[in-house]
């Protein structure tokens, strides 16, 4: 139990475009969903956390304008990369955490995104 | 703010080695703690976490952990390593106060010799 998907596994874009990837829970309720960005070699750097029914909320230093987070069910959250440009290029994770869970988090295997 | 550091970027061992990977946290109350392993190009699978009670915690894939609140730290452990042992290794802190997000420390890549 307690899967996560994202769609699609991998994309490329050319610059100026928007991508929007899917976080799906398959077999649970996930009243909130995360969003991480992974750069080569490195560690998971929180984007914004997004709760059903209502706006995410952004770390500091992450443009909401360009990361558009929208969680519209119990199951589905969308990160929607905004004109994208090569420095945008990265591995993008979600995780989903249980309806009344106790702070665990199901990850998803994630999106690589590449910019031209 | 919570915080976490893995000392060690990379370890190199031996396949039938022991393992032990480094995690200290930094944070005012009672954490949570978890282990996660990536390998290339994957998302993140869950080895074993720690909430309460025990503090020696078993996980899978033979892996367990030691939670030290008196040293801050939440190490990693495995007696005999496979050659499919390698990978990145994440500890992680979370807290119900802080929103159940998560931190990560910058990982650990192991490397397992034949």
């Amino acid at each position: 139990g307690a899967v996560v998907s994202q769609h699609p596994s991998r994309v490329i874009c050319k610059s100026g475009t928007s991508v929007k990837i899917e976080c799906r829970s398959l077999d649970f309720q996930a009243t909130t969903m995360f969003w991480y960005r992974q750069f080569p070699k490195k560690s998971l750097m929180l984007m914004a956390t997004s709760n059903e029914g209502s706006k995410a909320t952004y770390e500091q230093g992450v443009e909401k304008d360009k990361f558009l987070i929208n969680h519209a069910s119990l199951t589905l959250s969308t990160l929607t990369v905004t004109s994208a440009h090569p420095e945008d290029s990265s591995f993008y994770i979600c995780s989903a955490g249980l309806a009344g869970g106790l702070n665990e988090q199901f990850f998803g295997p994630g999106t690589r995104l590449t910019v031209l | 703010a919570q915080s976490v550091t893995q000392p060690d970027i990379h370890i190199t061992v031996s396949e039938g080695a022991s393992l032990e990977l480094r995690c200290n946290y930094s944070y005012g109350a009672t954490p949570y703690l978890f282990w996660y392993v990536q390998s290339p190009g994957q998302g993140l699978q869950l080895l074993l976490k720690y909430f309460s009670g025990d503090t020696l915690v078993q996980g899978i894939k033979g892996f367990e952990a030691e939670f030290k609140r008196s040293q801050s730290s939440f190490n990693l452990r495995k007696p005999s390593v496979h050659w499919s042992d390698a990978a990145e290794y994440f500890c992680a802190v979370g807290a119900q106060a802080a929103g159940n997000k998560l931190t990560f420390g910058g990982g650990t890549r192991v490397l397992v010799k034949p």
